[in-house]
């Protein structure tokens, strides 16, 4: 079935260190692709995303290419912030024309100042 | 860009008591909505779709009956939690499609505590 597998966290990087958070997806179809970030106490935020294959989704330094040969959407980011402490969600949808959105389980990140 | 809202964002209430739960797209019309249950470090958990007009559709699991949602207009769905108990205190959110089946991108509200004494 389809699903979405990402790193198990938590994830403490001190400040301006580089941050790689894996996803790897299974699908049928051509789902579109999301990061989704959840701050303390609040709902998701949209992220980022990519709809196609070689799609590059970029928002606030984070960026992830959709990578169909490899099934994968990882999110990076050059020199993460104490700010970007949170929760950060992989998801896809639109398989087989649903819109119905399947999560990964998330991935906490900590930066130390 | 698109706006969700939902009321109230914090709920406590006496076990074997109903909660109505508000949804709102504030600037986009959604005909359709979903709503999520989230436990504590847990991702989230698709409950139901709701569809302006029609009944909602349920996921495995969920009790319809427990859980009665109402899509009555375009900007609007509501989740009651019927008989409250303690097992259900939870992080509910909502969020809803656009309508433009382009961007099939999904946008959340801020979710919705609560807690069942």
């Amino acid at each position: 079935g389809n699903s979405v597998t990402q790193m198990e966290g938590p994830v403490t990087l001190s400040e301006e260190a580089f941050l790689t958070i894996n996803c790897t997806y299974t699908a049928t179809g051509y789902p579109s692709l999301f990061w989704y970030v959840q701050y303390p106490g609040e709902g998701l935020q949209l992220l980022l995303k990519a709809t196609k294959a070689d799609d590059k989704g970029s928002n606030k330094g984070f960026e992830a290419t959709y990578r169909k040969e490899t099934t994968s959407f990882h999110l990076e980011k050059g020199s993460v912030q104490v700010s970007d402490s949170a929760v950060y969600f992989c998801a896809l949808s639109g398989f087989a024309g649903a819109s119905k959105i399947i999560f990964g389980s998330g991935t906490r990140l900590s930066i130390r100042p | 860009g698109a706006v969700v809202s939902q009321h109230p964002s914090r709920v406590i209430c006496k076990s074997g008591t109903s909660v109505k739960i508000e949804c709102r797209s504030l600037d986009f019309q959604a005909t359709t909505m979903f709503w999520y249950r989230q436990f504590p470090k847990q991702s989230l958990m698709l409950m139901a779709t709701s569809n302006e007009g029609s009944k909602a559709t349920y996921e495995q699991g969920v009790e319809k009956d427990k859980f009665l949602i109402n899509h009555a207009s375009l900007t609007l769905s509501t989740l009651t939690v019927t008989s409250a108990h303690p097992e259900d205190s939870s992080f509910y959110i909502c969020s809803a499609l656009t309508g433009d089946p382009s961007t099939d991108t999904q946008y959340f509200g801020p979710g919705t505590r609560l807690t069942v004494l």
